[in-house]
């Protein structure tokens, strides 16, 4: 596709369900990135992937939170036994590659409501 | 570890008038990139503007310039002739060959008529 794809763009789930996002990157995009944001609020890096390179993991919140890059290519976000904070909008990045030398570009995003 | 700061919650500004958004920045890298993006409320998050640290020159995109202050670690973005199509979070953020993209937490920029 031409841009970065989120599915769903809207999910409401019940608390202690587990959850699957999905992110399809712009074909031939290197660097994927997953970010959490909350009403208002800034972005919270949740895990970054480069090539094949292992996982930048350092801001998934709990072991609740994984993800997987099958591919090179479409990632997949899920978090096991939902909470009420959970409850956020988490976007999806990809870029050319890490360096910078490239923009990141974004997806609409997943509008995450645990009730 | 690199951090993006952004202290200025929320600004407002007239239509047409000029308006500048703050960010200080760290790093240990030499060579890294620096970016605003707006997000307005569609959520749909847009690149607005690019700087190179090694190039000394500001970047400017029509009416979106930025003053990049290396040494200071400043890297701020003025928006002149202010429309309303403009009012949204903005986000200040940093990367590098050897980083992960970082953002600061964002500001509101709300444009009057």
């Amino acid at each position: 596709g031409a841009g970065v794809s989120q599915s769903p763009s809207n999910k409401v789930t019940e608390k202690g369900k587990d959850v699957e996002l999905r992110c399809d990157p712009i074909s031939g995009h290197t660097a994927l990135y997953w970010y959490r944001q909350s009403l208002g609020q800034g972005l919270e890096f949740l895990i970054y992937f480069q090539g094949n390179s292992a996982p930048d993991k350092s801001g998934l919140p709990s072991d609740r939170f994984s993800a997987e890059r099958t591919g090179g290519s479409v990632s997949t976000l899920t978090i096991q036994r939902t909470q009420q904070e959970d409850s956020a909008v988490y976007l999806c990045a990809s870029s050319l590659d890490s360096t910078g030398v490239t923009e990141a570009f974004f997806g609409q995003g997943t509008r995450l409501t645990v009730v | 570890a690199q951090t993006v700061t952004q202290s200025q919650p929320e600004m407002s500004v007239q239509e047409a008038e000029t308006v500048t958004l703050s960010c200080t920045y760290d790093t240990s890298e030499n060579n890294y990139y620096l970016f605003w993006y707006k997000q307005p409320p569609s959520r749909q998050m847009i690149l607005v503007i690019r700087q190179e640290a090694y190039k000394q020159q500001n970047a400017t995109e029509n009416r979106f310039s930025v003053n990049f202050q290396k040494a200071a670690k400043s890297f701020s973005l003025k928006i002149s002739d202010s429309q309303l199509g403009d009012t949204a979070m903005y986000f200040c953020a940093l990367t590098g060959a050897n980083s992960k993209l970082t953002f600061g937490k964002g500001i509101t920029l709300s444009v009057r008529p």
